[in-house]
């Protein structure tokens, strides 16, 4: 059973055009991380959440903004899609406290800017 | 300076044979989690195993182990039995206790499994 889902798995958005990507997990895990991968690269991390406590990235351009509304759902909204935003975006959770767990990944969203 | 250090670009394995995915890190912290994922060319990533800094003993999940040298600030990946399916881009990350609950990347390896 999937427990961390990111909707859509593929996403087409026009240049400077709002979108919004969406993440909800079952897992219950206070924690919940956004990143960035481009083609043949590492993830990077745009900004986690821990509980409702927000760490933004200092190079997290201000073109990405995030909003967690509560512990299953958090959303990733790009305010005016440039081409080099085109990647995929990958939404993750862990339990944050006490000792150090696995993050657990969602499937993806693919993002094309035309 | 990078947290973390994947130096093989890409491998190649023969099916059936063992292979070894390094990894360095990078860290003044006593407590610190190191973790393998797996991501296939679907895009997802897929947790693999797990070594904590204080553990004792190397982790091992099914064909998947971890060869944790702390002093030397190593923790390899050693996939035994090479499939096919096992071709695919893995990851080596880290969490840093005092780093709160940052999950850094290096750059990958991708691994490619001749039949």
């Amino acid at each position: 059973d999937a427990m961390v889902i990111q909707n859509p798995r593929y996403q087409v958005t026009q240049f400077g055009k709002p979108v919004t990507l969406s993440c909800s997990q079952t897992l219950n895990h206070n924690v919940m991380y956004w990143y960035q991968q481009k083609s043949s690269q590492a993830p990077k991390l745009l900004f986690h959440y821990y509980d409702k406590d927000f760490n933004n990235e200092a190079d997290t351009p201000d073109n990405f903004q995030s909003r967690r509304p509560n512990t299953s759902f958090c959303f990733l909204d790009i305010r005016s899609p440039g081409l080099g935003d085109a990647a995929m975006y990958l939404c993750a959770t862990c339990r944050g406290g006490l000792g150090i767990t696995e993050a657990f990944f969602g499937q993806g969203t693919r993002l094309t800017v035309v | 300076a990078q947290k973390i250090t994947q130096t093989q670009p890409g491998m190649f394995v023969q099916e059936k044979e063992a292979v070894t995915l390094d990894c360095t890190y990078d860290t003044s912290d006593q407590s610190y989690g190191l973790f393998w994922y797996k991501q296939p060319s679907s895009g997802e990533m897929i947790f693999l195993i797990y070594q904590g800094s204080y553990d004792e003993q190397n982790a091992t999940e099914g064909r998947y182990s971890l060869n944790f040298q702390k002093a030397r600030k190593s923790a390899n990946l050693v996939i035994s039995a090479s499939q096919l399916g096992d071709s695919a881009m893995y990851f080596c990350a880290m969490r840093e206790n005092n780093a709160g609950n940052m999950l850094t990347f290096g750059g990958g390896t991708r691994l490619m499994v001749k039949p």
